[in-house]
Order: C-alpha cells, then structure tokens, then sequence
C-alpha cells in the first residue's frame, strides 16, 4: 500500500525552512528518502530503521514515529539545490522474507527560489 | 565502477511490439528490481529479485515478464507494448533492503 506524503508541492524562498511527512496506514520497519532532479535518477538521502538508526546523509535530518507509521524530512535553510522531487519509501518488515519490498510515495516536488 | 547502466536511453515502439529493457549493475548486488514512474503516481515497483534465479511481482506487474540469470543483470520483457505502457522506467539495485538502493539513469519509453 503507497504511502501518503504532505504536501503535494512547496515553493519556498532560499534559506527558508521545510517539512515533508510520509505516513502509512500500516505498521513500517523502516523508511527511506530519496530525492530526484528533473530529467535525472533518484539519489538516496536516509533510512530510517525502527528502533531509532539512521543511515545516510549528515546534513539533512529526519524523525520517525513507529507508533503513529509516520515519518519527516527537515530541511533546514534551504538552498537552490535542494530544489526536486523528495520521495518516501517504506518496508514494513525487516526485509529478510522474499515478499518484503520498498513502496515508494507520490513524491513532494519542492522549489526554492532564490 | 559503472554502477547501475540501462539501456536503450530513449525507445519508441507501436503497439503490439515487444522489447526487452536492459539493466546490468557491477556491484555485486543481491536486490535489484524495475521500477516505471508517471506524472504524479511516483515511483511504482513492477518486479524486483531478490537474487539470481529469483523474481517477485511487484505493485504493477502486468505486461510485463522479468528473469534473473546472473545476479549482474536483470532485464525487463514487455510482451506487446500498449499505450498505457508509456512512461519512464528506473532500474535499481541494493546490497538488501536495509541499504540504499542505486537508481540506473532511466529508459524513457514512448508506445504509439
């Protein structure tokens, strides 16, 4: 089941500050997010695990609820290359069985603007 | 390192005809797995494997036939290409589930 993300689209100034949330209606294991520049793949920004690790990146930072299945990525004094498509995904198992797999959201397409 | 190729880049096909999408990666990576993205429906899994000789449908896989011969390559069959079948496809790989997944740079697929 695809995951909801809020907002659809945000435009912002640089340096100004945003939140994208990703929820699910189901219990998750862990959520990851990527980010896509028009015309070019999807770039892997975090996981985050149930029980509270994190991989990735060391600038942008996330919190997950396991509780309420949500998720949200903060990025803080936004800069014009943050602009893109930020995309949720989400494993409900620990990925160990053969049917486990990453569902990814609709997307949030963020602008900043200078 | 190459990392995730996939080809062709670009494809037009007329309806009916069938293709065979490649993507290789050289990570030795056990996951891989197809994606197709639309205007507005984000990133939909078609099929994924979990190791060679293994394959999995995902959230759209109809018209669609996927194989895993070796874990370097997993290519995608469309078996007569529809007009509903237009869109961008990402191909995709991973150590597991738990790590990040490195996208191919896409193929996008137009079915006249």
């Amino acid at each position: 089941q695809q995951p909801v993300q809020s907002p659809q689209a945000v435009i912002l100034r640089e340096g100004e500050d945003a939140v994208i949330n990703c929820s699910s209606s189901k219990a998750l294991y862990s959520v990851h997010w990527y980010r896509q520049k028009h015309g070019e793949a999807p770039i892997f920004l975090m996981i985050l695990l149930k029980g509270g690790e994190q991989k990735g990146h060391d600038k942008i930072s996330a919190s997950f609820n396991e509780k309420k299945q949500q998720s949200s990525l903060y990025l803080t004094a936004s800069q014009l290359s943050y602009s893109g498509t930020y995309f949720c995904g989400t494993l409900r198992s620990q990925g160990m069985n053969r049917d486990d797999k990453i569902i990814f959201g609709k997307g949030t397409r963020l602008h900043i603007l200078p | 390192n190459a990392g995730v190729t996939q080809t062709p880049k670009f494809q037009v096909l007329k309806t009916g005809q069938s293709m065979t999408l490649q993507c290789a990666q050289d990570m030795n990576h056990e996951y891989m797995s197809w994606y197709r993205q639309d205007p507005g429906m984000g990133l939909r899994l078609i099929h994924y494997s979990v190791g060679a000789g293994i394959t999995d449908q995902g959230e759209v896989p109809n018209g669609y036939n996927v194989s895993r011969s070796t874990t370097e390559d997993f290519p995608l069959r469309l078996l007569s290409a529809a007009p509903s079948q237009t869109s961008v496809y990402f191909c995709a790989s991973s150590w597991d589930l738990s790590y990040e997944q490195y996208f191919g740079p896409g193929t996008r697929l137009t079915v006249t």
